[in-house]
């Protein structure tokens, strides 16, 4: 069965400071890989996705996230946080075939000016 | 265009009591999926749709819990005989095509039990 992995409930940076929110996944086949972000009191937004293309996976507002298959991770990382980046950060993982999202529980990240 | 929308958005409801939560999926999207998210949780599986197949029902917590879609639009989540521990946000998204393809997600429908 397949798993996500979030390490870290919450994670507290400095405006202008390096974001890493980290994501480690089973799954016993190539994954499909995704991080979304929700910001209080609404629906989830699409980050970026892997679906094999590429290890290196830009996504919206200077994030991005690196497929490392032999440390099955796929952490989030941005340069320099912005206040606005302050939201929850969920990873998610699906197999090929009709299954649904697996999610982990989600990092609430938080941005110090 | 416009996107996953839900209704409501917050829902009151005594325990005991059957509520209904709508879903209305974007155009095109023949794949629909809820979800569920409890206070500090990540998002819990409950059922998906994808076209006409029969919904995939794995992650119902109980039979009070039901879900209908009529073609590829609307969708209704039912919950008979409410209990305090179904209050949660219910998330509905809904992607062309399952599988990998993108979901988008509505707002959500945020259920309090009292």
């Amino acid at each position: 069965a397949q798993s996500v992995t979030q390490l870290g409930s919450h994670v507290s940076v400095s405006e202008g400071a390096l974001v890493l929110l980290r994501c480690n996944y089973s799954s016993s086949v190539p994954p499909y890989l995704f991080w979304y972000v929700q910001y209080p009191n609404q629906g989830l937004q699409l980050l970026l996705k892997y679906t094999s293309a590429a290890t290196l996976v830009k996504g919206i507002n200077g994030f991005e996230a690196e497929f490392k298959k032999s440390e099955t991770s796929f952490h989030l990382t941005k340069p320099s946080a912005h206040m606005s980046d302050a939201a929850e950060y969920f990873c998610a993982v699906i197999n090929s075939g009709n299954t649904p999202l697996v999610f982990g529980k989600g990092t609430r990240l938080s941005v110090i000016a | 265009g416009a996107g996953v929308s839900q209704s409501p958005s917050n829902k009151v409801t005594e325990k005991g009591k059957d509520v209904e939560l709508r879903c209305d999926p974007i155009s095109g999207h023949t794949a629909l999926y809820w979800y569920r998210q409890r206070l500090g949780q990540g998002l819990e599986f409950l059922i998906y749709f994808q076209g006409n197949s029969a919904p995939d029902k794995s992650g119902l917590p109980s039979d009070r819990f039901s879900a209908e879609r009529t073609g590829e639009s609307v969708s209704t989540l039912t919950i008979q005989r409410t209990q305090q521990e179904d209050s949660a946000v219910y998330l509905c998204a809904s992607s062309f095509g399952g599988g990998s393809n993108t979901q988008y997600f509505g707002p959500g429908t945020r259920l309090t039990v009292l």
